[in-house]
């Protein structure tokens, strides 16, 4: 694998469920990032990690827990989600230093019921 | 704070039209430009960059000139095709703590017809 890959790609999943996304980058990068996106809205920001260290939560709800075990790793927990959270989920990678551009995941698109 | 700017869409072009899209910034620094482009069901890719002023990024015959008195960084393409198809989205980049943040424009989705 190359990349930064996602899995799943799809996820239907009721109010009450509980489940998970992962993310994972095979660029040797330190920095891992979640974004949302919406239709007819931008992007937005919802995690930052740098060297396994969350640095950035942008007001993100608690129905919504990232983890991080190592910097080639991440997850992004869901639980009791609304039908508002649908939307495609981004995972990226950059390096802190050097290299200054994200690459990104084909994305997670999740539907909630 | 910083922002993106970017023409709305969508845009509808005939196959070998001339495209531009235009993008403007608000940011407090020199930050770095990009366009990255999303095709159909697929994530972000980059298109180009540029990180100072009078730069030039280029690729897949798309380009785009970081101008620092008009904060802009509009996307250029002489020749488009049917492929192109896809939203293009400018985003810049300004060192943020311990970590690289990427600030986005909405987006313009673009349809080229054969």
């Amino acid at each position: 694998e190359t990349g930064v890959t996602q899995t799943p790609r799809h996820l239907v999943m009721g109010m009450t469920n509980k489940k998970s996304l992962k993310c994972e980058q095979h660029l040797g990068h330190n920095a891992m990032y979640w974004y949302k996106q919406s239709a007819k809205k931008p992007l937005e920001l919802m995690f930052v990690y740098s060297l396994e260290e969350r640095v950035e939560n942008n007001s993100v709800p608690s129905r919504f827990s990232p983890e991080c075990p190592n910097s080639s790793h991440l997850f992004l927990h869901l639980h009791t989600l609304q039908p508002e959270d649908s939307a495609l989920y981004l995972c990226a990678s950059s390096q802190q230093r050097g290299s200054i551009e994200q690459y990104f995941g084909p994305g997670t698109r999740l539907t909630v019921t | 704070g910083n922002s993106v700017t970017q023409m709305e869409g969508p845009v509808t072009l005939s196959e070998e039209a001339f495209l531009t899209i235009n993008c403007t910034y608000t940011a407090t620094g020199y930050p770095s430009l990009f366009w990255y482009v999303q095709y159909p069901g697929e994530g972000l890719q980059l298109l180009l960059k540029a990180t100072k002023a009078d730069d030039k990024g280029s690729n897949k015959g798309f380009e785009a000139t970081y101008r620092k008195e008009t904060t802009s960084f509009h996307l250029e393409k002489g020749s488009v095709q049917v492929s192109d198809s896809a939203v293009y989205f400018c985003a810049l980049s300004e060192p943020s703590g311990s970590a690289r943040q990427l600030t986005f424009g909405s987006g313009t989705q673009l349809t080229v017809l054969p």
